[in-house]
């Protein structure tokens, strides 16, 4: 399978802490994407990573790539109660008939 | 700015029963995903549509599932007859597909529920 493997599966936190989730990948991609969604809602595009970048920043977001290890971290700052929802990465890998694929998810509870 | 609008919400059916399933893409978004999410999983893609072209439907399962976009913008999907197994949600999402990379923009979905 060339989906993202998220870690971990579920993750606990009290308001005001940081949320670190990981994703590891098996193939070469041309970017890595974060998505997020709320119980019973679709998802949300949250940002994008080229295989090119290492860091970037987006609000309280910030996302990291390390190409040579296949692998993606997203850091939720100061969180809140309302970050409380699914996480998944999606990576478009390289290659003919790429398509973005999805991990299984994390899910962030954030306790208020 | 209007986002991807899918319906129904909710469809319940009994198995062998057809079923359908309607998007309305963002406007000027020229890509069409259909995606399926099992209870705890990522979506899955089902089929992907450049304008009104079926590019990738390599895990479609064609003997019940067909899909079509007329005038490259709504799209419909349809299940018949419809399996215990086919109980999901079908996400709809769309982009504007330029040279790779394209954030894809999802509908609520439909949750799908076979008896």
């Amino acid at each position: 399978s060339q989906q993202g493997e998220e870690d971990p599966q579920a993750l606990s936190i009290q308001e005001g802490e940081n949320a670190t989730m990981n994703c590891s990948y098996k193939t070469s991609i041309n970017n890595l994407q974060w998505y997020r969604q709320n119980s019973g809602r679709g998802l949300v595009h949250l940002i994008l990573i080229r295989s090119n970048e290492r860091e970037k920043h987006s609000g309280r977001l910030r996302v990291t790539l390390d190409t040579s290890k296949k692998s993606s971290s997203l850091l939720i700052t100061a969180s809140r109660a309302a970050d409380t929802a699914s996480y998944f990465c999606a990576t478009d890998w390289t290659g003919a008939n790429s398509k973005l694929t999805f991990g299984k998810g994390i899910t962030l509870s954030v306790r208020p | 700015e209007a986002g991807v609008v899918q319906s129904p919400r909710y469809k319940i059916i009994e198995k062998k029963q057809p079923v359908a399933f309607w998007c309305n893409p963002i406007s000027g978004h020229n890509t069409l995903y259909w995606y399926r999410q099992n209870l705890g999983q990522g979506p899955e893609l089902l089929i992907r549509y450049e304008n009104e072209e079926a590019v990738d439907d390599s895990q479609l399962p064609k003997d019940r599932f067909s899909a079509e976009r007329l005038k490259g913008v709504d799209s419909t999907l349809k299940i018949q007859p419809a399996e215990l197994g086919d109980s999901a949600v079908y996400l709809c999402a769309s982009s504007f597909s330029g040279t790779g990379g394209e954030k894809l923009f999802f509908g609520s979905g439909t949750q799908l529920s076979v008896l």
